[in-house]
């Protein structure tokens, strides 16, 4: 079946550092979501890539589709405290939908 | 902002012993699905229920498991006889479409625990 991996499964950056996460399916995506899960809170949403080669931009959150549709990142410029938290993307394809593990991302102030 | 609720926040249950929870869907929402969330672990898709009919559902989702919708507000999910491994976080969620057009709006979460 459809795998989704996310790598690293951790990071740790101090405050005003850069963070990148990165997604990648076994199989072709018809779209890739990400969304962000605070400790103890619920995933809430954060953008829908549908495009291959999609890059959309929040603030200092930078999406990208990969052409192939297979790989998608998350990148953060400058992060702060409140970017803490774990990113997961969710991938759907020909069945049904996959969650990533997960990057889990601390922010030393 | 509309929300999607869920009730309980958390339950306590022995093993064996059915378990009914409880999801209100954003109200002109059309897509709800079910997640768990083990401690520690990734989110798992369970099922997708469109027009009053499972859409999709993933392996976990077994002979346990029953969703339904008895009435047009709430979304249940029923775990018949629960085991230990039950036990996790179980997220609902809604969207107005599917796919491209189906941003998910993920409820608060039912902390279940199986004793």
């Amino acid at each position: 079946g459809q795998q989704v991996m996310q790598i690293p499964q951790y990071q740790h950056v101090q405050e005003g550092e850069d963070f990148t996460t990165y997604c990648n399916s076994s199989t072709t995506l018809s779209n890739i979501q990400w969304y962000k899960q605070r400790p103890g809170g619920h995933p809430v949403f954060l953008i829908q890539l549908v495009k291959s080669g999609e890059v959309k931009k929040q603030k200092r959150l930078t999406f990208q589709f990969g052409e192939a549709k297979k790989n998608s990142s998350l990148h953060i410029t400058a992060t702060q405290t409140t970017d803490v938290g774990t990113y997961f993307c969710e991938g759907s394809g020909n069945t049904p939908l996959v969650f990533g593990k997960g990057t889990r991302l601390s922010v030393i102030a | 902002e509309p929300e999607v609720t869920q009730t309980p926040s958390h339950q306590v249950t022995q093993m064996g012993q059915e378990v009914i929870l409880r999801c209100v869907p954003i109200s002109n929402h059309l897509y709800f699905y079910w997640y768990r969330q083990i401690l520690g672990q990734k989110v798992e898709f369970l099922v997708s229920f469109y027009n009053n009919e499972i859409s999709e559902k993933s392996e976990i989702f077994d002979d346990q498991f029953s969703v339904e919708r008895p009435d047009g507000s709430n979304f249940t999910l029923k775990i018949r006889s629960t085991k230990l491994e039950d036990s996790a976080m179980y997220f609902c969620a809604s969207s107005e479409g599917y796919g491209q057009f189906g941003t998910q709006y993920f409820g608060p979460g039912t902390r279940l625990l199986v004793l």
